[in-house]
């Protein structure tokens, strides 16, 4: 089944504590990125890829980190979380490099630091 | 950041009817515009890409526009029904960039 996969689904932790939320897509899509959602305002691009190794920030980077050394997955980590990260993680695959075709959304990743 | 609106907010309808709704988005260096429907407790589901002017796709019940020139995009649901009920974004990528800036969407309600 195509998909898009994010793990964990629901995370609690603390401030300052590192941590990595995973995506995986199975399309062998080439973009690949990382929104966050807040009560009150649309999806937010954290960062995104068009290709392996090629990543670059969105309109909301400050405090994320990403890697694509596959083309299949796309971590996000935040080295020192704090309390301002609290949201609602999704991940999204496209075939298109250039956004031309649809994104495919992951289930989402609920975050809250405490 | 580029201004994305999306209106209503939100509607509620009756089952059986016609309904619609806007997004607006910057008329200059257009790249593309996707809607995508938005379930509560699930992920946006994309419905269609559109970039050209004119354009119009359709997918069963649920149709869309775009003007490019003006900066608007409609969708459209002929007979709503109680299923249909979900959150309905837009999000606008313009040229050179590849960051689609979301609008806030608008939730749809179908009473049975």
């Amino acid at each position: 089944e195509a998909q898009v996969t994010q793990n964990p689904r629901y995370l609690i932790t603390v401030t300052g504590k590192k941590l990595t939320v995973t995506c995986s897509q199975n399309m062998n899509h080439e973009y690949m990125s990382w929104y966050r959602q807040d009560p009150g305002l649309g999806l937010r691009q954290i960062y995104y890829s068009m290709n392996v190794e090629v990543t670059d920030k969105g309109d909301v980077p400050e405090g994320y980190k990403v890697s694509r050394k596959e083309k299949r997955n796309f971590p996000l980590i935040l080295e020192s979380p704090s309390p301002n990260q609290t949201s609602l993680y999704f991940c999204a695959s496209s075939l298109s490099r250039g956004l031309l075709t649809a994104q495919f959304f992951g289930p989402g990743t609920r975050l809250t630091v405490l | 950041i580029l201004n994305v609106e999306q209106s209503p907010q939100s509607l509620h309808v009756q089952e059986g009817d016609s309904t619609n709704f806007t997004c607006s988005f910057p008329s200059s260096n257009f790249y593309a515009l996707h809607w995508y429907r938005w379930e509560t407790a699930k992920s946006p589901e994309a419905l269609f890409v559109m970039t050209l002017n004119g354009d119009e796709k359709k997918k069963g019940r649920i149709s869309a526009t775009l003007n490019t020139k003006e900066g608007y995009s409609y969708l459209y649901i002929k007979g709503s029904q109680p299923e249909d009920s979900a959150t309905y974004l837009c999000a606008f990528t313009s040229g050179g960039s590849y960051i689609p800036t979301f609008g806030r969407g608008t939730s749809l309600i179908v009473h049975p």
